[in-house]
């Protein structure tokens, strides 16, 4: 089955860049879909952050857009986020999900998600 | 782009039913039949429920429905089970490729 699997620094400093990898099997993203980030800080909602699809077309959260970048590496079948500038405001789980065969479809398979600490 | 609006918490005893509203506006839930919903129990991932305001992935049970009226989508979990307890969130495509999140819900199962 298809699996998502989020890794990266536990701890980010302030001002720097937050970068995760989403490691996906059971699927090929080269096949289609569309894969996007989610976050959720401690006690907190579930935020949006953008989405890509295997060709590497991007879509992001117009409040983040400044600060965000996704990519996509078919030949690891990955994809990763950078966030720069962070702020203790970006501590949060980070969530890799799956979305549909067109951008705006809902996010079917979630990974286990990675806690990410803004400090100094 | 504001976050949608769900009552804070909401409560029920075994098998009755409850519904959670998730209000947003004509940019986002009233104009697009393109509203999620999610469970999350505590440390864990979120999990599709509904999408595409009723329809359920393989493997929910019907007790779970999804409705829409308006700029307001709804949530009934009925035969409301302990295991339902849960934190729910509402999630509506917004226009120009992007989505938005409502606050979450708390589902006590009294």
């Amino acid at each position: 089955q298809v699996q998502l699997q989020e890794s990266g620094p536990g701890l980010v400093k302030p001002s720097e860049t937050l970068s995760l990898t989403c490691a996906v099997s059971g699927y090929s993203i080269s096949s289609g879909y569309y894969w996007g980030w989610i976050r959720q800080p401690p006690g907190k909602g579930l935020e949006w952050i953008g989405s890509i699809y295997h060709s590497g077309s991007t879509y992001y959260n117009p409040s983040l857009k400044s600060r965000v970048t996704i990519s996509v590496d078919t030949s690891k079948n990955q994809f990763s986020l950078k966030l720069s500038s962070v702020t203790a405001a970006d501590t949060a789980v980070y969530y890799c999900a799956r979305g549909g065969r067109v951008e705006r479809s809902a996010f079917d398979i979630w990974g286990q998600g990675t806690m990410v600490t803004v400090s100094s | 782009q504001s976050a949608l609006t769900q009552p804070a918490s909401v409560s029920g005893s075994p098998g009755q039913s409850i519904t959670i509203s998730c209000t947003g506006t004509s940019s986002d839930v009233g104009s697009y039949n393109l509203v999620s919903w999610y469970q999350q129990h505590p440390g864990k991932a979120p999990k599709l429920m509904i999408y595409e305001v009723s329809k359920r992935p393989s493997g929910v049970s019907n007790r779970f429905s999804g409705s829409k009226s308006g700029n307001t989508a709804s949530l009934t979990i009925s035969g409301l089970q302990a295991e339902d307890e849960a934190d729910y969130y509402c999630c509506s495509y917004a226009g120009s490729s992007t989505k938005v999140f409502g606050g979450g819900t708390k589902l006590t199962v009294l």
